[in-house]
């Protein structure tokens, strides 16, 4: 089975950097993923861990630990705009059909605050 | 940049009725993908799609559903007598391959809801 757990809601202020984590325990992993989903919007893609560290991309670091399940998303400098859930998503192995599905958590709905 | 695109915005249809919803995936990319989010809840894999078959399908996607890809660009998602409980969002996806860091790119989603 799949759960993957990140807590529901976050608030931060704007310019301040804040830590979204995600933990997983999944019968297998390829990957994992940061979506973020404005309200009424489609997921967009922010970042991807497949092995154990940081990934930089701007605003935006998502780090992981494979041995421990455990993953986050650091935004920096943060703006109202960034106000918006974020998705944590493992990627099943492949099954052998050559297609990965996604399985996703609940999502953190982060608030900024001026 | 290339998007996914969906249509319509917004289905809304009486229980029992059939309803198919449309996508236009990436046009240089291979693998489809439906999700649904129903409101408040997390977004759940129903099916996916390769070389004009389903690759994986979810508990979800039982016999009422199906997909197909009529032309070389449509990707469509049909339900043959809506129940009240797929009122959601659904998403279509697609992405360039299955493996490495490609990932999935979303379209803006179709609400249905079943009356």
């Amino acid at each position: 089975g799949q759960n993957i757990d990140q807590p529901t809601e976050m608030t931060a202020t704007e310019g301040a950097i804040v830590q979204i984590n995600c933990t997983y325990q999944t019968s297998g992993f390829n990957g994992l993923f940061w979506y973020q989903q404005h309200a009424g919007e489609a997921p967009t893609f922010l970042s991807y861990n497949v092995l154990d560290g940081l990934e930089e991309k701007g605003r935006f670091s998502s780090f992981l630990s494979r041995s421990k399940g455990y993953s986050y998303l650091l935004l920096k400098e943060l703006q109202m705009k960034d106000s918006a859930s974020y998705l944590c998503a493992v990627r099943d192995p492949d099954s052998g059909a050559g297609s990965y599905q996604l399985t996703f958590g609940k999502g953190t709905k982060l608030s900024v605050i001026p | 940049e290339p998007e996914v695109t969906q249509t319509p915005s917004h289905q809304v249809t009486q229980m029992g009725q059939e309803v198919i919803l449309r996508c236009v995936p990436i046009s240089n990319h291979l693998y489809f993908y439906w999700y649904r989010q129903i409101l408040g809840q997390k977004v759940e894999f129903l099916v996916s799609f390769y070389n004009n078959e389903i690759s994986e399908k979810s508990e979800i996607f039982d016999d009422q559903f199906s997909v197909e890809r009529p032309d070389g660009s449509n990707f469509t998602l049909k339900i043959r007598s809506t129940k009240l409980e797929d009122s959601a969002m659904y998403f279509c996806a697609s992405s360039e391959v299955g493996r490495g860091f490609q990932p999935q790119h979303f379209g803006d989603g179709t609400r249905l809801s079943i009356l």
